[in-house]
């Protein structure tokens, strides 16, 4: 595709439900990077997956939190049993390689009532 | 850890001025991102400096990279408004998978 497309833009859960965000990346992209935004806040990395490597999990804020990447493409951000201050943009990110220029994609706003 | 400080995290300011904005980092690294970001949209991809004295042009932004003082730079030139967003510098330790680590942000006005 033309870019880095996310779905959906926006989700409204309630407190304890799972929820999953879809990350496609741009063709040819090996690495992908799920971030997290909060309001008036930087970006926190979460997980980055490098072509079929096993992913750094090591920013994922708790084992509440997974990610997968099928066939080194299509990329779900599971988050379960959601709490309020899960609430924030989700972006992901793709790019050639390791320290290529990241593309980003528009986010998924969720919001945890 | 790796820190990213940048200042001024908040810059109102005439078309027409020149301004800088900073951006420090705690740890060794030869690797650092500059990015736009609208209000509710996603993040573009500005500058991409990658060695020590590095330094790149895009119209009236120009970044720079000082690696041993741990510093980039991204100068604004006779600002218009076109370029109120708010701006994140990230830096990336290599080696590693910890991904970018960005600053807070500079949330930029410009004011006509």
């Amino acid at each position: 595709g033309a870019g880095v497309s996310q779905s959906p833009s926006n989700k409204v859960t309630e407190k304890g439900k799972d929820v999953e965000l879809r990350c496609d990346p741009i063709s040819g992209h090996t690495a992908l990077y799920w971030y997290r935004q909060s309001l008036g806040q930087g970006l926190e990395f979460l997980i980055y997956f490098q072509g079929n490597s096993a992913p750094d999990k090591s920013g994922l804020p708790s084992d509440r939190f997974s990610a997968e990447r099928t066939g080194g493409s299509v990329s779900t951000l599971t988050i379960q049993r959601t709490q309020q201050e899960d609430s924030a943009v989700y972006l992901c990110a793709s790019s050639r390689g390791r320290s290529g220029k990241l593309f980003f994609g528009s986010g998924t706003q969720l919001s945890v009532l | 850890e790796l820190k990213v400080e940048q200042n001024p995290l908040f810059l109102s300011m005439q078309e027409g001025k020149n301004y800088t904005i900073y951006c420090n980092y705690s740890t060794t690294s030869d690797r650092l991102y500059w990015y736009r970001q609208d209000p509710g949209k996603s993040l573009e991809s500005l500058f991409v400096l990658l060695s020590n004295g590095a330094v790149k042009q895009e119209g009236r932004l120009m970044a720079s990279l000082d690696t041993k003082a741990r510093l980039s730079t991204l100068h604004i030139t006779a600002a218009v408004h076109d370029l109120s967003a708010t701006y994140f510098c990230a830096v990336d330790l290599g080696g590693g998978a910890d991904g970018l680590t960005f600053g807070k942000g500079t949330h930029l006005i410009i004011q006509p």
